[in-house]
Order: structure tokens, then C-alpha cells, then sequence
């Protein structure tokens, strides 16, 4: 049972390139979660998902795209990047409402845009 | 939306000292109440929570926290810390997104670091 993972962990881009970052997660959540983490400011959700074929915005989406085509997966796009978005990714999944509401963190995506 | 504020942001502490980390929350309504950790190099993992009854929760590694709804505040304890303790601690509150979902709306954060 690896949880929720990451791929990749560490990328460097350019201005105006793109990216793709791949959340995987094997505890038959129905719900996934990007956010971002900036120093001083704690995280800040970009986008979510609450089943298969759904997105949706979170506080700071501009900029970034999202796709859920299948459960256990839950990608976040970047079409052309931009100095701002140098941050760490946090990838998230959790069970529906009623249960919990814990969230389970994958470890993370360190990116750089130069 | 809700806030959460953390007020320390870095606590410099001697082995086998106690803790206290501030944690403060804007909704006045039911919530739900989490402390996270980082481990330097880690991703976030759940230390404890608060769902609802017994207002003094214990997590993991030692670790407590109250929940003072009178306060809007929910204070992270330990009474002895250990150097493998340092670490960047979490306050996160949960709030129902429209169409489902929970979103945790994090605080800022607090760099606990325990020295030797």
C-alpha cells in the first residue's frame, strides 16, 4: 500500500515550457487535491476533485489545468510556466464527506521555473 | 472562507522542554481541527485531530492539543521535547467545498527546531 505518490519529485523548467505532474493514489479515495506550498504562507489549494471526471477550482488556479480521467489518478498541468509558480506541489486524496475529512499527503513535487 | 492563524512561527527549544504552539481558527460554526507535521525533506503527515467529544485530543509521538471553542483556538502540546521533534508544524481547519469535497485551510506554519 504505497498511499499517494508523486512524479516527479524534483524539475526544473523554463519560462513558457510545460509540464505535467502525476498523482497517483491506491486507497480508493474518491476525492484528490492539489496544492501549492510557499514559504510563510502555509498551503494553498489549486485545484480538486471530488470523483472521476470532475474538477474543480481551489483558492489559486490561475495558471494551472487539472485532469481526472481516472479515480486513483489526478494530474496537474502547467501550459506555460511562469517564475511565480516555483513552489513545492503537494498532491492530497481523501474519502467522501461523512468520514473523517483527513487528508492523505503524497511527498511532494519541488519545482523551479527559471 | 475560514483563516487560521499560527502566531510562532519559529520556536527554538532545549531538549525536555515544554511545548506550546498557537493555533487560532476564524469559523465559528462546527469544525473540524487537524495538526500536520513536516519532517525536514517529508510530506505532511497527521499528528492529530478533532472531530467532536472529548476536547483534549492526544496524537501521535506524545503529542496533544485542546480545542477551546470559546476561544476559536486549538494549542498544540507536548510536555518534553525531543531533538527528533524539529520539524515545521501545521494548524488546519476543514471547510466543505461546494459540490463536495473538504478543503483544509491551512495556517502558516511554525519551524520547530529542538536543540540538543
Amino acid at each position: 500500500n504505497a498511499g499517494v505518490t508523486q512524479t516527479p519529485k524534483f524539475r526544473v523548467l523554463k519560462t513558457g515550457q510545460s509540464m505535467t505532474l502525476l498523482c497517483a493514489q491506491d486507497m480508493n479515495h474518491e476525492y484528490m487535491y492539489w496544492y501549492r506550498q510557499d514559504p510563510g504562507m502555509g498551503l494553498r489549494l489549486i485545484h480538486y476533485s471530488v470523483g472521476e471526471g470532475t474538477t474543480a477550482k481551489g483558492e489559486v488556479p490561475d495558471g494551472y489545468n487539472v485532469s481526472r480521467l481516472k479515480k486513483q489518478n489526478f494530474l496537474l498541468g502547467l501550459e506555460s510556466a511562469a517564475p511565480s509558480q516555483t513552489s513545492v506541489y503537494f498532491c492530497a486524496s481523501s474519502r467522501p464527506p461523512g468520514a473523517t475529512g483527513e487528508q492523505f499527503f503524497g511527498p511532494g513535487t519541488r519545482l523551479t521555473v527559471l | 472562507a475560514q483563516s487560521v492563524s499560527q502566531h510562532n512561527h519559529h520556536v527554538i527549544l532545549s531538549e525536555a522542554a515544554s511545548l506550546e504552539l498557537g493555533c487560532n481558527y476564524s469559523y465559528g460554526g462546527t469544525v473540524n481541527l487537524f495538526w500536520y507535521v513536516q519532517y525536514p525533506g517529508q510530506h505532511l503527515q497527521l499528528l492529530l485531530k478533532y472531530f467532536s467529544g472529548d476536547p483534549l485530543v492526544k496524537g501521535i509521538k506524545g503529542f496533544e492539543a485542546e480545542f477551546i471553542k470559546s476561544k476559536f483556538s486549538f494549542n498544540l502540546r507536548k510536555p518534553s521535547v525531543q531533538w527528533s521533534d524539529t520539524a515545521e508544524y501545521f494548524c488546519a481547519v476543514n471547510e466543505g467545498l461546494t459540490g463536495g469535497g473538504n478543503k483544509l485551510t491551512f495556517g502558516t506554519g511554525t519551524q520547530l527546531k529542538v536543540e540538543l
